[in-house]
This record gives structure tokens, sequence and C-alpha cells, in this order.
């Protein structure tokens, strides 16, 4: 079946630098796609989230961008700080009210 | 904070006996969600549920069974535990319908089956 996947499943980032975070779905007919970030005994927290007539939305210190050409989807994490340690990781719907969930990637944060 | 807690956060049991999770939400949302996590394998989705006595079935039903009887409280089930069923269960709710609002999750309970 079609699944979200991610490319790296650990990042290391000095504080203070900007992170990457990557994912790769595979359903051209997922509209809608969400990032959560999980902290260690917690349940997974929302970040943001965008929908597929975008291509770019913006948080507080994060930004999704959106590549349906080639189905990629990335969270940007500006001046990563020790409390970002956790993992990521995306989700898409595809139909109904439904999730599929990546597998995550843990970003350490080197002080 | 979306005001859902799950019971208990921990427990540990024995194969072949019942067992019951229990998820509490206090803002009336029509959609509720059973997952399990496991390594290797991300959040897969248990059951859902759509409304008061309103379910269906996610990618990992087997051996599993739910129930919401009122709004706020969605229950799973496993009617005779496995030692495959040990894992961390996450309960989520969804704060819209039409399927383009996020799930919004408990922190989860983690389940031994020895």
């Amino acid at each position: 079946g079609e699944s979200v996947g991610l490319h790296l499943p650990t990042l290391s980032v000095q504080e203070g630098d900007n992170s990457i975070i990557n994912c790769a779905y595979s359903n051209s007919a997922s509209d809608y796609f969400i990032w959560y970030k999980q902290e260690s005994g917690k349940g997974p927290q929302f970040i943001i989230d965008i929908r597929s007539n975008m291509d770019k939305r913006q948080g507080q210190r994060v930004t999704v961008l959106l590549n349906k050409t080639v189905k990629h989807l990335s969270l940007q994490i500006a001046a990563t700080q020790p409390g970002d340690s956790a993992v990521y990781f995306c989700a898409e719907r595809a139909a109904g009210n439904k999730l599929t969930f990546g597998g995550g990637t843990r970003v350490l944060v080197k002080p | 904070d979306a005001g859902i807690t799950q019971s208990p956060r921990h427990k540990v049991t024995e194969t072949g006996t019942p067992v019951t999770l229990r998820c509490h939400q206090t803002e009336n949302h029509r959609y509720m969600y059973w997952y399990r996590q496991d390594p290797g394998h991300g959040l897969r989705l248990i059951h859902y549920s759509y409304g008061v006595k309103d379910t269906d079935k996610g990618e990992v039903s087997d051996g599993y069974s739910v129930s919401r009887s009122k709004t706020e409280d969605f229950l799973l089930t496993l009617e005779s535990a496995t030692s495959s069923q040990t894992s961390v269960y996450f309960c989520a709710i969804s704060v819209g319908g039409g399927g383009n609002q996020p799930q919004h999750f408990g922190d989860g309970t983690r389940l031994s089956i020895l």
C-alpha cells in the first residue's frame, strides 16, 4: 500500500542552526499534511499543517514546504533549540478523516 | 491542550486476559481514534469513531474492539490479550470534521502483555 516515509532516521544539529526534516509521500491523492513532534513518554504534538493547494506555510520558527511534483514535504526549524530535540513525523490524509503516518526522524540538538 | 485523558497510563497483564483502555475527552469532539505505536511501524490506526455508537475499523483492528456510548469516552478492548499486542496505545481526537483538521493526541498507555 501507499505510505508516508522519511529520508533520514536521525538528524544531529548544532544549537542555533536551522534544521530541515524531509518526508516523501507516495499517494498523489493526498490533500492534507501535518507535522508532529513527539517527546519521550508523550503523545505526538501538532506543529503545523498544510493543504495541497499551498506550497508553503509558516508558523513560529517553523516552515513547511510542499512539493507536489515530486511528492515531498519538509519541515524547517529556525534557530534550533535544545527543546526541539524530539522525534518528528509527518502524516498525510488521502481519504476520509484518517491519517497515514511516517516512521519518524529523531532530531538531536547539540549544545 | 485538547483535553484528552488516557487511562491507565501503564499496565502489565498476562496473555489471555481481557484489557480495556479508556480515552476521555472534555470538548465534545465528534471524531476519536485509537492508534498503536511500535518501533519500525510508526502510528497505526486500530479503530476510530465518528459519533456515539458509530465506529469503524482501521488497518490493524484484528484482536481489538471499541465502544463509544458517550461522546466523551472511547474504549478500546483487547478481549484476550496476546504478546503481540504489547505496545504504546494513543488516543486522538479531531477538532473538526471533513478531514482537513489536525488530530490531537493523548499521552498514551504503555501496555505490556507477559
